[in-house]
């Protein structure tokens, strides 16, 4: 059974739309973590959370907002989607290290 | 500036041969080190994890990494690749700030071909 699990598996948009992308983690963990990976750039953090709190974000576009509605989950609602934008996003969990990766949302921006 | 290098971008060898794939890091401080496979289209699978003490590491399926503090490096190893191991494989970084280790910082990745 996947402990990690990101819903959509692909996601397609057009610029300028907005898309909430999923992430439950059924491993108990208390912190949660996204990560985008893109053809033009390697695997790049974007925000950490702890038990529902936001403890670090290297995203400097405020386009980008993580929710958290239960420890579990942390979604990522991305506004005024911009082609730029495509990549693989991938959620992560950890109980201290090492970090626990889902198998990620492919978005594509048209 | 934190950073991590993966210096080869691809690696090509033969089923049973060894292979190294090498990740170098700076930074002056704590850090945590390890190293991840993605398989094509798939997620990113934990391999392995360095932190303190024996700076050799076991991981799965065979694979093992060598601390280097002298070099700056996080090397990972396997004496005998399978096809199955062909992959990208990425070394991961987390440097110690404000206390906590909280993001990881990614290798660009090496591409690794086993030919059968």
């Amino acid at each position: 059974d996947p402990k990690i699990i990101q819903k959509p598996k692909y996601l397609v948009a057009v610029t300028g739309s907005e898309k909430i992308l999923i992430c439950e983690q059924y491993l108990g963990h208390n912190a949660m973590y996204w990560y985008r990976q893109s053809a033009k750039k390697p695997l790049e953090f974007m925000f950490s959370y702890s038990y529902q709190k936001l403890m670090d974000n290297q995203t400097a576009s405020s386009r980008f907002q993580p929710q958290s509605s239960k420890k579990n989950h942390l979604d990522l609602q991305i506004t005024a989607l911009k082609p730029d934008d495509s990549a693989t996003y991938f959620c992560a969990s950890s109980a201290g290290r090492p970090q626990y990766f889902g198998p990620g949302t492919r978005l594509t921006v048209l | 500036t934190q950073t991590v290098s993966q210096s080869d971008a691809h690696v090509t060898v033969f089923e049973g041969d060894s292979v190294e794939l090498r990740c170098n890091y700076s930074y002056g401080g704590s850090i945590y080190l390890s190293w991840y496979i993605q398989h094509h289209g798939r997620g990113l699978q934990f391999l392995l994890k360095y932190y303190s003490g024996n700076p050799v590491v076991q991981g799965v399926n065979g694979f093992k990494a060598e601390f280097s503090k002298s070099d700056s490096s996080f090397h990972l190893r396997k004496a005998s690749v399978h096809w199955s191991d062909s992959a990208v494989y990425f070394c991961a970084v987390s440097f110690m700030l404000s206390g906590s280790f909280n993001k990881l910082t990614f290798g660009a990745g090496t591409r690794l071909a086993v030919c059968p």
